[in-house]
């Protein structure tokens, strides 16, 4: 079974509208952590955003919101005021357990901002 | 954040050669994770480099075609060998630094 699922192969939003990206997850393990990533053609992750399992409030930076629902399992990302640069694939990702471990990532969403 | 650097940035290499790729961190870190990105797909975990044992591979990765070094905490190396068409990816290693994994610059290799 897939573990991160974004349902979500292409987005197109017009400049300035928020956008929110799709992510649901499957674990059962109790402590967990989600991850938000940015993917330009240049090939680079850029960290966005995480939310931790035991978080009580969803997380937010700048522009970025995590809207988490945990009893869906659910991690979607939503942006802001959209702007040209955001174009690019995101990856929604999840780390079970503690400490330092791999990431498992869904498909990614390729998002394009018209102007 | 973590400041990463990786060599090469890209290249294109002969079926049947070996590259092999560098990654720097700013700091010590005990943990340092290799993935690789196939054309048009997600992110695969190659294995896991932990400094003074052997690295972790994931399921379908072996040590004869990705042989990992990490000689001290700050570096790491992963060698692609014996290469064909089918492994032209980005790689790229990561970190975890307080809770969170960065990533990085990746290496697009290109195998003619």
């Amino acid at each position: 079974a897939q573990k991160i699922t974004q349902t979500q192969p292409g987005m197109f939003v017009q400049e300035k509208e928020a956008v929110t990206l799709d992510c649901t997850y499957d674990t059962s393990d109790p402590s967990y952590g989600l991850f938000w990533y940015k993917q330009p053609s240049s090939g680079e992750m850029i960290f966005l955003i995480y939310q931790g399992s035991y978080d009580q409030q969803n997380a937010t930076e700048g522009r970025y919101s995590l809207n988490f629902q945990k009893a869906r399992k659910s991690a979607n990302l939503v942006i802001s005021a959209s702007q040209l640069g955001d174009s690019a694939m995101y990856f929604c990702a999840m780390r079970e357990g503690q400490g330092a471990q791999k990431l498992v990532f869904g498909q990614g969403t390729r998002l394009t901002i018209n102007p | 954040s973590a400041v990463i650097s990786q060599k090469p940035s890209r290249d294109i290499c002969q079926r049947g050669t070996s590259l092999t790729i560098q990654c720097q961190v700013d700091s010590q870190v005990t943990m340092m994770f290799w993935y690789r990105q196939q054309p048009g797909q997600s992110l695969t975990l190659i294995a896991t480099a932990n400094q003074g044992s052997e690295a972790t591979y994931e399921s379908g990765f072996v040590i004869d075609k990705f042989p990992i070094s990490r000689p001290n905490l700050t570096f790491s190396t992963l060698t692609v060998s014996n290469m064909s068409p089918e492994d032209s990816s980005i790689y790229l290693c990561s970190v975890d630094r307080l809770d969170t994994q960065y990533f990085g610059p990746g290496t697009r290799l290109t195998v003619l």
